[in-house]
């Protein structure tokens, strides 16, 4: 069966270290792959999409691997801040004329 | 206006009545969503517009549930008889998504459904 699965619930880690979520995929031949951030109360909001030809893509503190060998991606936020506190989902489209299929997300907390 | 919007932004009904949520889609997206959020859980996708159609309503988690939308643009969902597992928050999403355009979707601040 098709699955996308996210490393875990929820992550705890300290201020100024790099969090690294995981985002694994089973029976999916995506042409991309997105990260959303959202926090409580509102709807997730687009950070970065990353194309199965690309092997890294960055933006600012963010950094996004795609391996489609592994068939995983790994979301990193380096020098992390209370700030970057959400809950973090991957994304992929299953094939070109299908929408995304979201992954249950990961809980991020920063503790000062 | 810029961004998805959704009315209401609360609503709170008793069990077994009818309830009508409404998206307002960012203007020109051709594609629109509903997800169902419980608390503390992942998106469930309920939905998905193309146009005024719907390719895929896989979703739906009953036959209480319907959605439409009119003129490319507004769409409302529709729950009929609502339970108490019916309340979370709905959330809408629009997006370019068609052949050769990334489904990069955008989100509306959703509208908490509590039955009670």
């Amino acid at each position: 069966s098709q699955k996308i699965e996210q490393n875990s619930e929820a992550l705890n880690i300290q201020e100024g270290k790099t969090a690294t979520l995981t985002c694994n995929y089973t029976n999916y031949s995506p042409a991309y792959l997105q990260w959303y951030r959202q926090d409580p109360g509102r709807g997730p909001v687009f950070l970065l999409l990353i194309r199965e030809n690309e092997k890294e893509k960055r933006k600012e503190r963010l950094k996004v691997t795609f391996d489609t060998t592994l068939k995983q991606s790994l979301f990193h936020i380096t020098a992390s801040q209370p700030a970057d506190s959400a809950t973090y989902l991957c994304a992929l489209v299953p094939s070109g004329n299908t929408p995304l299929v979201f992954g249950k997300g990961t809980r991020l907390s920063v503790i000062a | 206006g810029a961004g998805v919007s959704q009315s209401p932004s609360n609503k709170v009904t008793e069990k077994g009545k009818d309830v009508e949520l409404r998206c307002d889609p960012i203007s020109g997206h051709t594609a629109l969503y509903w997800y169902r959020q419980s608390l503390g859980q992942g998106l469930e996708f309920l939905i998905y517009f193309q146009g005024n159609s719907a390719p895929d309503k896989s979703g739906l988690p009953s036959d209480r549930f319907s959605a439409e939308r009119t003129g490319g643009s507004v769409s409302t969902l529709t729950i009929q008889r609502t339970q108490q597992e019916d309340s979370a928050v709905y959330l809408c999403a629009s997006s370019l998504f068609d052949r050769g355009s990334t489904d990069t979707q955008y989100f509306g601040p959703g509208t908490r459904l509590t039955v009670l």
